[in-house]
């Protein structure tokens, strides 16, 4: 089977960098995504990482070690809009898995 | 990427009726999912609809229940049948598509299902 764990929820202020844990375990393991979804929106794509080590975009960044089978996601330079549920996924070769979702709370 | 269109984006439904969703995306996709999401939940994948051949639904999820029709490369349907309090989600179709050697999920904005 293949498991996610992330956690539930994360408070940071506004400007202030956070970052999201994720831990999995599958088999078939091509990648991890992340994902961002709004109150009443559809998921949207943020990152990927195939490879070990880090990926930026802007103030997101996100990390994998596939030894570890670990990853994260760092948001900088925190903004209101921010505010939002996060999921990481597991990437196989036939589909895309997704994490309970964490939270993110931004405080001004 | 590509543009999903889907609906109903909302509707309220009677226990015992079926209902419908559809999913037209503007460019032609091999691989197309649907997923389930229950308030402030995960998102859970419901199958996997390949043009041309039978769905491949998850554990827990059968075709009698969640019938997908998938006729060409644009679109694809999802019922929902004989629906009960418990089948109360959001439905979302996305599609699969490789970009800048990623492969990136795009989600249609889901149909709200409240069942009574």
């Amino acid at each position: 089977g293949q498991s996610l764990e992330q956690p539930s929820e994360v408070t940071a202020v506004e400007g202030a960098i956070v970052q999201i844990n994720c831990t999995y375990q599958t088999s078939g393991f091509y990648g991890l995504s992340w994902y961002q979804q709004h109150d009443g929106g559809a998921p949207t794509f943020l990152s990927y990482n195939a490879l070990d080590g880090l990926e930026e975009t802007g103030r997101f960044s996100s990390f994998l070690s596939r030894s570890d089978s670990y990853g994260y996601l760092l948001l900088q330079e925190l903004q209101m809009k921010d505010s939002a549920s996060y999921f990481c996924a597991v990437n196989r070769d036939d589909k895309i898995i997704f994490g309970k979702g964490t939270r993110l709370h931004i405080l001004p | 990427s590509a543009v999903i269109s889907q609906k109903p984006s909302r509707d309220i439904c009677q226990r015992g009726t079926s209902l419908t969703i559809q999913c037209q995306v503007d460019s032609q996709v091999t691989m197309m999912f649907w997923y389930r999401q229950q308030p402030g939940q995960s998102l859970t994948l419901i199958a996997t609809a390949n043009q041309g051949s039978e769905a491949t639904y998850e554990s827990g999820f059968v075709i009698d229940k969640f019938p997908i029709s998938r006729p060409n490369l644009t679109f694809s349907t999802l019922t929902v049948s004989n629906m009960s309090p418990e089948d109360s989600s959001i439905y979302l179709c996305s599609v699969r598509q490789a970009l800048s050697g990623a492969n990136v999920l795009t989600f249609g904005a889901g149909s709200r299902l409240t069942v009574l």
